[in-house]
């Protein structure tokens, strides 16, 4: 089955700066690949995703880009500010038949210094 | 509009009790998830239902858990004989159309944290 890694499992940055994080999976027949932020004490939250067409995806201070050939994709902020420190789960779908479902990552969070 | 809501927010039980935990996807929405989160860990995923059609349950652990979406909406998830290594964050999710749309946009509940002492 589908295997999802995330790395580095902590980060930490300046308010205003970047932020990348970086996720591999195996299964080459994956096609889909979102992105949740997952607050203390709340359910996973989807903040963008891209599908294995496309190469780069953004939404304002966000976006997302996918390497198919090496099976790996990431996740861009810009301009970081405090209420972006969550933990961020990567994701993989591959078709499975009759459901799309999802293999996450192991998640990283993501402190934001003010 | 309401979000998908899960009951009870926390459950403490005793090794051996059965526990049941609800969740109440978005109306109308045909595809729903259940996910088990360890302390620090991604959700796993447990099983998929497709209005009232369990379709998929591979991911459930043991034949000691057990699902039911029994008029296509609200949906229960069971687990008989608690042992330790059940103590999780169980996440239901909806989506609005089947399982062969894939890409479809998960909407996660806040989860129901189950402890067993």
């Amino acid at each position: 089955g589908e295997n999802v890694e995330q790395h580095p499992s902590t980060l930490s940055v300046q308010e205003g700066d970047s932020a990348v994080i970086k996720c591999t999976y195996s299964d080459s027949a994956s096609n889909y690949f979102p992105w949740y932020k997952q607050e203390l004490g709340k359910g996973p939250q989807l903040i963008i995703d891209i599908r294995s067409n496309v190469g780069e995806k953004k939404d304002q201070r966000i976006a997302v880009t996918l390497n198919k050939t090496a099976k790996h994709f990431s996740l861009h902020i810009t301009e970081t500010q405090p209420e972006d420190s969550a933990v961020y789960f990567c994701a993989a779908s591959s078709p499975t038949g009759a459901n799309s479902k999802l293999t996450f990552g192991k998640g990283i969070t993501l402190s934001v210094r003010p | 509009g309401a979000g998908v809501s899960q009951s009870p927010r926390y459950k403490v039980a005793k090794r051996g009790q059965d526990v049941a935990l609800r969740c109440d996807p978005i109306s109308g929405h045909v595809s729903l998830f259940w996910y088990q989160q360890a302390l620090g860990q991604g959700p796993e995923f447990l099983t998929y239902f497709q209005n009232e059609a369990q379709l998929d349950k591979s991911g459930l652990p043991s034949d000691r858990f057990f699902a039911e979406r029994p008029e296509g909406s609200v949906s229960t998830l069971k687990i008989q004989r608690t042992q330790q290594e059940d103590s999780a964050v169980y996440l239901c999710a909806s989506s609005l159309r089947d399982g062969s749309y894939f890409g479809e946009k998960l909407f996660f509940g806040s989860g129901t944290q189950l402890s067993v002492l």
